[in-house]
């Protein structure tokens, strides 16, 4: 398994240009979310999806969003990219209600974002 | 989800144990503890978890007191490798969301 992959590993974006993060998992994980940490902080909670065709918001959704067509792929979209938006994102996936515990969330290993 | 506070920062000696405090006095009944820690900047890692029962896995153990209201994270031969950000969370067993706050940065001393 490859687990929770990510990409671009980095990317710099210049204000108001738009683009998806990708997120995919080969472990058939219902349950998959977003978050970005900013320099010194915890993680925070973007958004995130209970299933294909269900998403919902997190701590922080202002500025992104997110579809999840199928149970692999969970792709991030900045709609109109934004200093306040520099940033590590990482994408995590687990085992949802009724399926399992769901003690582990697996994350990718992060796209470091700047916006200039 | 039940807040946690955790010390911002922690040495240990390289070969000595690394015991990591976490107060989460509001803990309800059916609310989990569980640790996870962060390596530099990659994402974060599952360690351990419990609910009431002290817990040990290949990786660490978990010590929590008897009223719950506090718990320890042991690493018990702590490497270089270790140095990392370690978060404690607190959760309902089938809650979707985990909570980060700002962990306790170890740093591994030789």
């Amino acid at each position: 398994n490859a687990g929770v992959t990510q990409t671009p590993k980095f990317q710099v974006l210049k204000t108001g240009q738009s683009m998806t993060l990708q997120c995919a998992q080969d472990m058939n994980h219902e349950y998959m979310s977003w978050y970005r940490q900013d320099p010194g902080m915890g993680l925070r909670l973007i958004h995130y999806s209970v299933g294909a065709g269900i998403t919902d918001q997190g701590e922080v959704p202002n500025g992104y969003n997110v579809s999840r067509s199928t149970t692999e792929d969970f792709p991030l979209r900045l709609l109109s990219a934004a200093p306040s938006q520099t940033s590590v994102y990482f994408c995590a996936s687990s085992y949802s209600r009724g399926r399992a515990h769901s003690y582990e969330q697996y994350f990718g290993p992060g796209t470091r974002l700047t916006v200039t | 989800d039940a807040k946690t506070t955790q010390p911002p920062s922690m040495d240990c000696a390289e070969g000595r144990a690394a015991n990591l405090p976490c107060n989460h006095s509001t803990i309800s009944g059916n609310e989990y503890v569980y640790w996870y820690r962060q390596i530099h900047s990659q994402g974060p890692q599952y360690i351990i978890h419990g609910l009431k029962n002290n817990e040990t896995n290949e990786m660490a153990s978990l010590i929590i007191t008897e009223d719950r209201k506090s718990s320890t994270l042991i690493l018990p031969h702590a490497t270089l490798r270790d140095t990392a950000v370690y978060y404690c969370i607190v959760r309902v067993p089938y809650g979707q969301n985990f909570v980060f706050g700002p962990g306790t940065r170890l740093s591994v001393l030789p």
